[in-house]
């Protein structure tokens, strides 16, 4: 079955301009993950989505960062007047919503490389 | 304060040995759950193994096997049979509140670099 799938695979931009991120969760998945990777360093959280609704978007840098979902699916990350610190691997995750219980395993994609010149 | 903290350097093993990836933890809250994935040179995020903080014996699941201690507060994943395609980074990472069912954010260490050598 399909996995999580984020586009595009790289992007690169000037600082200062706007960037959108897609991811496209698993089917069925009902929370859905932002995660940001910077180089040789681990994962950093940015924002969970439960359906359509942020209950925690405590990760989120800095007001020039924002997400949506709609439809219970498909989200973006928006990135406004970029600079050369948001440039880092932004990797989406997604997981069954069920609640209960500590394993529901988050599926990640494979990433989208941004860099900022 | 970190909550996960992996400071091993890069890790090298001999293939077929075993290999102890060191991992600690910080947390106030009795629910938690301790994850390991692996992510090679292709940068995927592979999921390993789980440890919740109330299950009673260490989760394995075939070549891994997770070495919970939890007065310690560590959680150290054990590879047995090492194989070349195990060279990768391995990250440990940490879920709060997983008793109330909220889906909380995975907090992840820094990782550690292995490499398995012929």
């Amino acid at each position: 079955g399909a996995g999580v799938s984020q586009s595009p695979s790289n992007k690169v931009t000037e600082k200062g301009k706007d960037v959108e991120l897609r991811c496209d969760p698993i089917s069925g998945h009902t929370a859905l993950y932002w995660y940001r990777q910077s180089l040789g360093q681990g994962l950093e959280f940015l924002i969970y989505f439960q359906g359509n609704s942020a209950p925690d978007k405590s990760g989120l840098p800095s007001d020039r960062f924002s997400a949506e979902r709609t439809g219970g699916s498909v989200s973006t990350l928006t990135i406004q007047r970029t600079q050369q610190e948001d440039s880092a691997v932004y990797l989406c995750a997604s997981s069954l919503g069920t609640g209960g219980g500590g394993y529901n395993e988050q599926f990640f994609g494979p990433g989208t490389r941004l860099t900022v010149l | 304060a970190q909550k996960i903290t992996q400071t091993q350097p890069g890790m090298f093993v001999q293939e077929k040995e075993a290999v102890t990836l060191d991992c600690t933890y910080d947390t106030s809250d009795p629910s938690y759950g301790l994850f390991w994935y692996k992510q090679p040179s292709s940068g995927e995020m592979i999921f390993l193994i789980y440890q919740g903080s109330y299950d009673q014996q260490n989760a394995t699941e075939g070549r891994y096997s997770l070495n919970f201690q939890k007065a310690r507060k560590s959680a150290n994943l054990v590879i047995s049979a090492s194989q070349l395609g195990d060279s990768a980074m391995y990250f440990c990472a940490m879920r709060e509140r997983v008793r109330t069912g909220a889906n909380s954010k995975l907090t992840f260490g820094k990782g550690i670099t292995l490499s398995v050598r012929p």
